[in-house]
């Protein structure tokens, strides 16, 4: 079935750094690619998505594009603050095989320090 | 636009017991679906519903069941609750179905825990 494989962390960096959480993919039909983000007690809140090869999703100042030929949808921001400390859950829906409305990764908690 | 809500937010029960948690969508939308969240399993896909049919269940025990009423609100109940159904439990709805392009939008959670 599909899945999606991206780091666990957690992840922890200094205000201003750069940030990269890598995700990838499988799936056996064409899936939509989402960046999901969820913040301490709260639920998920859509991030970032792209719904084909080569689309670039972009928000808050973070992006991830959609690579079909290494089924990645890396997430990267340039410059992190404190507020950015949360889970990031990568995920794909793939309705064309009569799958779920999402599948996630296992989350990638990232704590950014000032 | 109201987000999605869901009550109760938190609920602490006894193993044996049964419990029913409520959702109601984004105001227009038809499409529930709802979640289980783990440390250990992470995020695992309950069951969707949409025009008060369910279009999909994830793999879990008949103990979970839902059903989603006309004004497109949903319930999911857990019978004969376990330890291991303590988590949170996240609904999402979404205006329609089946393109795999739509977003959905989650609520806060329930928190359940099973003493």
């Amino acid at each position: 079935g599909d899945s999606v494989t991206q780091m666990e962390g957690p992840v922890t960096l200094s205000e201003e750094a750069f940030l990269t959480i890598n995700c990838t993919y499988t799936a056996t039909g064409y899936p939509s690619l989402f960046w999901y983000v969820q913040y301490p007690g709260e639920g998920l809140q859509l991030l970032l998505k792209a719904t084909k090869a080569d689309d670039k999703g972009s928000n808050k100042g973070f992006e991830a594009t959609y690579r079909k030929e290494t089924t990645s949808f890396h997430l990267e921001k340039g410059s992190v603050q404190v507020s950015d400390s949360a889970v990031y859950f990568c995920a794909l829906s793939d309705r064309g095989s009569g799958n779920t409305p999402l599948v996630f990764g296992k989350g990638t908690r990232l704590s950014v320090i000032a | 636009k109201a987000g999605v809500t869901q009550t109760p937010r938190y609920l602490i029960k006894t193993r044996g017991q049964q419990v029913t948690l409520s959702c109601s969508p984004i105001s227009g939308h038809r499409s529930v679906s709802w979640y289980q969240q783990t440390p250990g399993q992470g995020l695992q896909f309950l069951f969707e519903y949409f025009s008060e049919t369910q279009r999909n269940k994830g793999n879990f025990p008949g103990r979970f069941s839902g059903r989603q009423f006309s004004n497109s609100r949903s319930e999911m109940n857990v019978s004969t609750l376990e330890l291991g159904d303590s988590a949170l439990y996240l609904c999402a709805s979404s205006p329609l179905i089946g393109t795999g392009r739509e977003t959905q939008y989650f609520g806060p959670g329930t928190r359940l825990l099973v003493l």
